[in-house]
């Protein structure tokens, strides 16, 4: 079955530092990938997408990019905040936007230390 | 923007009680899920629906049950508590045209003791 793996963290940083969180997926198909943002108390809420092979997802200074050769989605930030503090979430969705939901990650918790 | 409501956001059971989680969404979604969070384990489906009156499994559903009378509303219910039910529970609805694109509820946390 679809699976998607990620660093599980915590990982910690220092305000303005350089963010990358690994995601790799194995699915059958061509899915589509997301990163979804937690943060605490909250839900889980879309980060950034990407429909095919090669797009790049951006949105709030994250970017993706979806690597079919090497079955990775990537995110990573230039210089984080302490405001980015949260868990994130790695996904796929096999079937087109399908009724079975998505595929997580078990999350990646970031803590950002000013 | 009300979006996806959770109700309760809070409950403790007793094992062998049971109890209703109500999710209601208000932006005419078709899809409707139910989630659990636990440490470690991520997100994992439970049962969702793709319109009133259907509802399926998903990845873990034993112990659970659910319904969809009407559009907006999607039940989750445990008809007898156990401890391992101990769980961060999410709602998400979907519009069925968009790939992916989950908007969730603020979660319900529930302990069974």
């Amino acid at each position: 079955g679809d699976s998607v793996t990620q660093m599980e963290g915590p990982v910690t940083l220092s305000e303005e530092a350089f963010l990358t969180i690994n995601c790799t997926y194995t699915a059958t198909g061509y899915p589509s990938l997301f990163w979804y943002v937690q943060y605490p108390g909250e839900g889980l809420q879309l980060l950034l997408k990407a429909t095919k092979a090669d797009d790049k997802g951006s949105n709030k200074g994250f970017e993706a990019t979806y690597r079919k050769e090497t079955t990775s989605f990537h995110l990573e930030k230039g210089s984080v905040q302490v405001s980015d503090s949260a868990v994130y979430f790695c996904a796929l969705s096999d079937l087109g936007g399908g009724a079975d939901g998505l595929t997580f990650g078990k999350g990646t918790h970031l803590i950002i230390q000013p | 923007n009300a979006g996806v409501t959770q109700t309760p956001k809070f409950r403790v059971l007793k094992t062998g009680q049971s109890m209703t989680l109500l999710c209601a969404q208000d932006m005419n979604h078709e899809y409707m899920y139910w989630y659990r969070q636990d440490p470690g384990m991520g997100l994992r489906l439970i049962h969702y629906s793709v319109g009133e009156g259907t509802t399926a499994k998903g990845e873990v559903p034993d112990g659970y049950n659910v319904s969809r009378l009407k559009k907006q509303n999607f039940l989750l219910g445990l008809e007898s508590a156990a401890p391992s039910q101990t769980s961060v529970y999410f709602c998400a609805s979907k519009d069925r045209a968009v790939s992916g694109e989950l908007f969730f509820g603020e979660g319900s946390r529930l302990t069974v003791l």
